[in-house]
């Protein structure tokens, strides 16, 4: 059972251009999260998403960044017009259908964006 | 605002050695995870306590929740290199979102 993927794993952009993240969950799993690491701040939530909807996205800031996770297809992090300041971890998580008071979320081996 | 806060940040050990890690919080969970993450990986779930006092073990790891569902610690018993890494504890809070420590970053040297 492969586990979650993440690609790619490495991502160079200059100030001002897109990145594109993109994850796909375990098998069977239809929630996926993402999360933000800078070594100063630790693991940060951004947003978390079922099939077609986001369910929160307050972590995630208002401008540049967006998430969707089509019905088909991986979910995808994007981040317009990116800054210095972007530079980070970026990690994708999926878990099951949430029906149990605690869920295990089960992490990607992340993407490392650096702006140039 | 629910925090845990984990200690000590950093752990420099010789292999053999045998050391603990905390996770405290005011808050009550119903739940805590542990992860350990490895440089340029992912965090990996070690383990989820649930119950008040509930102790597990991993090999030579051992978790343990507080009984008041506020703290947990992880003991590991002679350390060995492989062990090195970045130890992250992690809970729900109240808006369902999953937040974590700042991590325990251990060094196990041979």
């Amino acid at each position: 059972n492969a586990g979650v993927m993440q690609n790619p794993r490495h991502l160079v952009r200059r100030r001002g251009q897109e990145a594109r993240l993109r994850c796909s969950p375990m098998k069977g799993h239809s929630h996926v999260y993402w999360y933000r690491q800078l070594p100063e701040e630790g693991l940060k939530f951004m947003v978390y998403l079922q099939k077609e909807n986001i369910i929160d996205e307050s972590g995630m800031p208002k401008e540049r960044f967006s998430a969707e996770f089509p019905k088909e297809g991986p979910s995808i992090l994007r981040i317009q017009q990116v800054v210095r300041g972007d530079s980070a971890a970026y990690f994708c998580a999926s878990s099951p259908p949430r029906g149990q008071v605690y869920e295990e979320q089960y992490f990607g081996p992340g993407t490392r964006l650096t702006v140039t | 605002t629910q925090l845990l806060e984990q200690s000590p940040q950093f752990l420099s050990i010789q292999e053999g050695e045998n050391l603990t890690v905390y996770c405290n919080s005011s808050s009550v969970f119903s739940s805590l995870q542990w992860y350990r993450q490895e440089p340029g990986e992912g965090p990996v779930l070690l383990v989820t306590v649930v119950t008040g006092g509930e102790v597990k073990k991993l090999k030579r790891l051992t978790f343990q929740f507080g009984d008041a569902r506020k703290d947990s610690s992880l003991h590991i018993t002679a350390a060995q290199p492989g062990d090195t890494g970045l130890y992250l504890c992690a809970a729900y809070n109240q808006g369902g979102k999953l937040i974590f420590g700042q991590g325990t970053e251990l060094s196990v040297k041979p």
